[in-house]
């Protein structure tokens, strides 16, 4: 089945660092998501990426989708202590069912 | 305010005592699911709807029953809960279109003893 490989798993950083964390799969994704968890909250979308070699950012972060479709990155910018919380990249399941494919999240921690 | 309300979000419980938690959205949106994450597996799709009394399995359905006999509620039934269902559980919704992003509820801690 379609899955979503995303690394690295955690990272541990000194604030005013950049971050970069991606995330590819085997198969083609015709949308890229990438949300963002608060510890206790549910995911919350940061960036959606909908065509091969786009570029987005919101604020300081800025995703990509890949040329191939079967990857994409996302980049954090001088990083700030609320930044702290775990990344997930997602796309869409195969039928039109409303259901996402979620990668196992990039856990991020910064040190004030 | 649009938003995906849980009930309850921490729920303490024995194996085969039956449970229900609650979802509801304000947002009029046809699709609605039912996830679980688990450490290093992120969020699995246990059960999806896709408009009213339009119901089906996800990745991880075992264990599990959903109803949606109204638009805004779609609650996740636990018939006979067992640890193994232990875990994080969120709820989401979105509209219909490709391009319509999924809004999450806040989660439901479930802890089966």
């Amino acid at each position: 089945g379609q899955q979503l490989n995303q690394s690295p798993q955690s990272m541990f950083i000194q604030e005013g660092e950049d971050v970069s964390m991606n995330c590819t799969s085997s198969s083609i994704f015709n949308t890229w998501l990438w949300y963002k968890q608060d510890p206790g909250e549910g995911p919350v979308l940061l960036i959606a990426l909908y065509k091969a070699g786009e570029l987005t950012s919101n604020g300081r972060l800025t995703a990509q989708f890949g040329i191939t479709r079967k990857d994409s990155f996302l980049n954090i910018s001088a990083s700030i202590p609320s930044d702290v919380g775990i990344y997930f990249c997602a796309g869409p399941g195969s039928s039109n069912t409303g259901k996402l494919i979620f990668g196992q999240g990039t856990t991020l921690q910064v040190k004030p | 305010e649009a938003q995906v309300t849980q009930n309850p979000r921490y729920l303490i419980t024995v194996t085969g005592k039956k449970l229900t938690v609650t979802c509801s959205q304000n947002m009029n949106h046809e699709y609605m699911s039912w996830y679980r994450q688990d450490p290093g597996l992120g969020l699995r799709q246990i059960y999806y709807s896709m408009n009213v009394e339009v119901t089906d399995k996800g990745d991880v359905p075992e264990g599990y029953k959903v109803s949606r006999k109204e638009k805004r509620n779609f609650p996740l039934i636990l018939e006979s809960p067992s640890p193994n269902q232990t875990s994080l559980y969120f709820c989401a919704s979105r509209g219909v279109g490709g391009n319509q992003p999924q809004h999450f509820g806040d989660g439901t801690r479930l802890s089966i003893l």
